[in-house]
C-alpha cells in the first residue's frame, strides 16, 4: 500500500545508547517531517525537510539529528538517548511546504520508543 | 504555550448523540486541517479548510472555519462507535513551513 513506512515499530534503549529511526514514503512528496507525540503535549515538530537536500529545526530539535537521504527517505537519529526522549515518534510527508500550506500530511504508524 | 487550543480535552457520549469540538487560536491561520487518530496509528487527514467562513461536510461530520480564520469547529451528527478516536486540528500559521497541531479532543462513543 502507498504511504509512509516507519521502522522499527517498537524500541527499548538504555540511557546513552544511539539509534536511527527510518522513514520512507512512496508518494513522490517533496516535504517530510518528524514529530514526537507525548500525553498532554500534542504533536511537536522535531525537524523537517521542505525539499530534498534541505533540513530545518522544528520546535524541539535538541538531542536529535536528521538526514534527508533522497526524496523518499528521511531518518531521525538519537545520538545519546535520554529518558526524556521516551515518546511516540511519527514521520509524515506532504506534497509541499510553505506559506498558505493546504496540502495534508500523510503519517506513518509511529515508533514507540522507551529509554530506560 | 499552545498555539492551538482544543476543547473539550475529553468527551464521552452515547451512540446517536450530537457533539461539537472546537479549535481556537489568537493567530490567524493560513489554512486549517482536521485529523482523526486511532490507537496505535498515525493521524489521518479528514478535511482542509482555507477560506474564512468555509463549511465542509463529510457524511455526518461538518467542519466550519471561522470568518476571521482564528477558529474552527467540528460537528458530528448521530455519533457512532466508529467515530471514537483522537481528533486533532492543525494549522498553517504565517509563513511557517510546517503545520502546528493542537493537543486534541479524545472522543469515546459508547454503544
Amino acid at each position: 500500500n502507498a504511504g509512509v513506512t516507519q521502522t522499527p515499530k517498537f524500541q527499548v534503549l538504555k540511557t546513552g545508547q544511539s539509534m536511527t529511526l527510518q522513514c520512507a514514503q512512496d508518494m513522490n512528496h517533496n516535504s517530510m517531517y518528524w514529530y514526537r507525540q507525548d500525553p498532554g503535549m500534542g504533536l511537536r515538530l522535531i525537524y523537517y525537510s521542505a525539499s530534498e537536500g534541505t533540513t530545518d529545526k522544528g520546535e524541539v530539535p535538541n538531542g536529535y539529528n536528521v538526514s534527508r537521504l533522497n526524496k523518499r527517505e528521511f531518518s531521525l537519529r538519537l545520538e545519546s538517548a535520554a529518558p526524556s526522549q521516551t515518546s511516540v515518534y511519527f514521520c509524515a510527508s506532504s506534497n509541499r511546504a510553505g506559506a498558505g500550506l493546504n496540502y495534508g500530511y500523510t503519517f506513518g504508524s509511529g515508533t514507540r520508543l522507551t529509554v530506560v | 504555550t499552545q498555539l492551538l487550543e482544543q476543547s473539550p480535552q475529553f468527551l464521552s457520549i452515547q451512540e446517536g448523540e450530537n457533539l461539537t469540538v472546537y479549535c481556537n487560536s489568537s493567530s490567524v491561520f493560513s489554512s486549517l486541517q482536521w485529523y482523526r487518530q486511532e490507537p496505535g496509528e498515525g493521524p489521518v487527514l479528514l478535511v482542509t479548510v482555507v477560506t474564512g467562513g468555509e463549511v465542509k461536510k463529510l457524511k455526518r461530520l461538518t467542519f466550519q472555519f471561522g470568518d476571521a480564520r482564528k477558529d474552527s469547529s467540528l460537528h458530528i451528527t448521530a455519533a457512532q462507535p466508529g467515530d471514537t478516536g483522537l481528533y486533532l486540528c492543525a494549522a498553517g500559521i504565517g509563513g511557517a513551513n510546517n503545520l502546528f497541531f493542537g493537543t486534541g479532543t479524545r472522543l469515546t462513543v459508547i454503544p
